[in-house]
């Protein structure tokens, strides 16, 4: 099974209102990434979270770790229309021998003028 | 301005038939990687390439091939052994050994459709 799953796979929130979106992982990381996709576009990378760290910022953007409960949440205030898109973390760990980068399924956001 | 380019954006395919898609990065990045993402799905992991003339098989390279002959290029080929090609295929770079963090840079995609 997937080594990142995201909770919920939607969320449909009002412009303004905060938006938080969770990530779970299976085994010990490196480092987590979050990830934004629009619709039918590539991924833009958003924000990494190393495993020795526990929260982070980058403007409306915080990111938590959990490394004790491998879990991880993403949380975009003041939430704009722009904002809509899918959102995915990746988890960057070690795995059958091999350092690789895992995506989850991904959190559909969408920001209700 | 530096990014990766995938060609082409759209393409159609009967079945039986081998299609290439393009991928060229102009980032001077050591690796490249192909993803398929399906509808309201995750990625996932076709080949990868560490350095120019080696490439591994991913979680789903069965009937996928590619080659890396040039650091700048990683096509990949959608054989007619591929069971159900039709997807949305994106192709990554990035340096790893820069940062000690492996942040990929993403093409826009090409979707593939089997008529």
């Amino acid at each position: 099974s997937q080594q990142g799953e995201e909770d919920p796979q939607a969320l449909s929130i009002q412009e303004g209102e905060n938006a938080t979106m969770n990530c779970s992982y299976k085994t010990s990381i490196n480092n987590l990434q979050w990830y934004r996709q629009n619709s039918g576009r590539g991924l833009v990378h958003l924000i990494l979270i190393r495993s020795n760290e526990r929260e982070k910022h980058s403007g409306r953007l915080r990111v938590t770790l959990d490394t004790s409960k491998k879990s991880s949440s993403l949380l975009i205030t003041a939430s704009r229309a722009a904002d809509t898109a899918s959102y995915f973390c990746a988890t960057d760990a070690l795995i059958q021998g091999a350092q690789k980068l895992v995506f989850g399924q991904g959190t559909r956001l969408t920001i209700n003028p | 301005d530096g990014g990766i380019t995938q060609s082409p954006k759209y393409l159609f395919r009967k079945e039986g038939q081998n299609v290439t898609l393009s991928c060229e990065q102009n980032l001077n990045h050591d690796a490249m990687y192909w993803y398929r993402q399906d509808p309201g799905q995750g990625l996932r992991l076709i080949y990868y390439s560490q350095i120019v003339n080696d490439f591994q098989k991913g979680d789903i390279a069965e009937g996928y091939s590619v080659s890396r002959e040039k650091k700048e290029s990683f096509p990949l080929t959608v054989t007619s052994a591929q069971k159900n090609p039709t997807a949305f295929y994106l192709c990554a770079s990035s340096n790893p050994g820069t940062s000690g963090a492996n942040v990929l840079t993403f093409g826009a995609g090409s979707r593939l459709t089997v008529l």
